[in-house]
């Protein structure tokens, strides 16, 4: 089973819609990252979380951290055609939070929207 | 932020020889790694890029196949030697700027399709 577990796989929207990402693992997540990922490009980085009860924002997307460290989620307030892409979710989840850049990745969610 | 560049940025091979990519970063950095993300699959780490010594590889994958150069703190190559269909995939060098940094930038990958 992966360590990193990402919802929904593959997520169709109307343009304004919001919608939410979610990142679980059963381990502590030390440090987590989330990423945009265009078909067959590189990863752009999104927001870095690593206390727990944590929340960022940038333009219309919002990042949590619980407080338990396990679970992060990611929230996008009126989805745009812009936003479509993969969203992945990497951590370090290493004990101490010592395995900097050493990350273990989801699977990714398939974020469409539509016009 | 680091920019980072990658040549090439794809490449279709004949299987039996070998790819040398290249990481090339705007700043120095810390840290470098080398990721593969296999068709549909997210990413999975190959190693470390040390400075001036040997790569750290992680379990599953070993020097004699992918064997990795970091001579400054700006540059890294990774090689695909004695390529096979199973080697296509996209290969992603990131960097860490500085240890305890809260930020981990991707290139832009290198699609490789082996024949």
């Amino acid at each position: 089973s992966q360590e990193l577990e990402q919802s929904p796989q593959s997520l169709i929207v109307q343009e304004g819609k919001n919608l939410t990402i979610n990142c679980t693992s059963s381990k502590t997540l030390y440090g987590l990252y989330w990423y945009k990922q265009k078909y067959g490009e590189g990863l752009i980085f999104l927001m870095m979380l690593q206390k727990g009860g944590e929340e960022k924002s940038h333009e219309k997307i919002t990042a949590k951290l619980d407080e338990k460290k396990q679970q992060s989620s990611l929230h996008i307030t009126a989805s745009q055609p812009s936003h479509a892409g993969i969203y992945l979710c990497g951590a370090d989840m290493n004990a101490g939070g010592t395995s900097y850049g050493k990350l273990t990745f989801g699977q990714g969610t398939i974020l469409t929207v539509h016009p | 932020s680091a920019v980072i560049s990658q040549k090439p940025s794809r490449d279709i091979c004949q299987r039996g020889t070998s790819l040398t990519i290249q990481c090339q970063v705007d700043s120095q950095v810390t840290m470098m790694f080398w990721y593969r993300q296999q068709p549909g699959q997210s990413l999975t780490l190959i190693a470390t890029a040390n400075q001036g010594s040997e790569a750290t590889y992680e379990s599953g994958f070993v020097i004699d196949k992918f064997p990795i150069s970091r001579p400054n703190l700006t540059f890294s190559t990774l090689t695909v030697s004695n390529m096979s269909p199973e080697d296509s995939s996209i290969y992603l060098c990131s960097v860490v700027s500085a240890v305890g940094s809260d930020t981990q930038y991707f290139g832009p990958g290198t699609r490789l399709t082996v024949l």
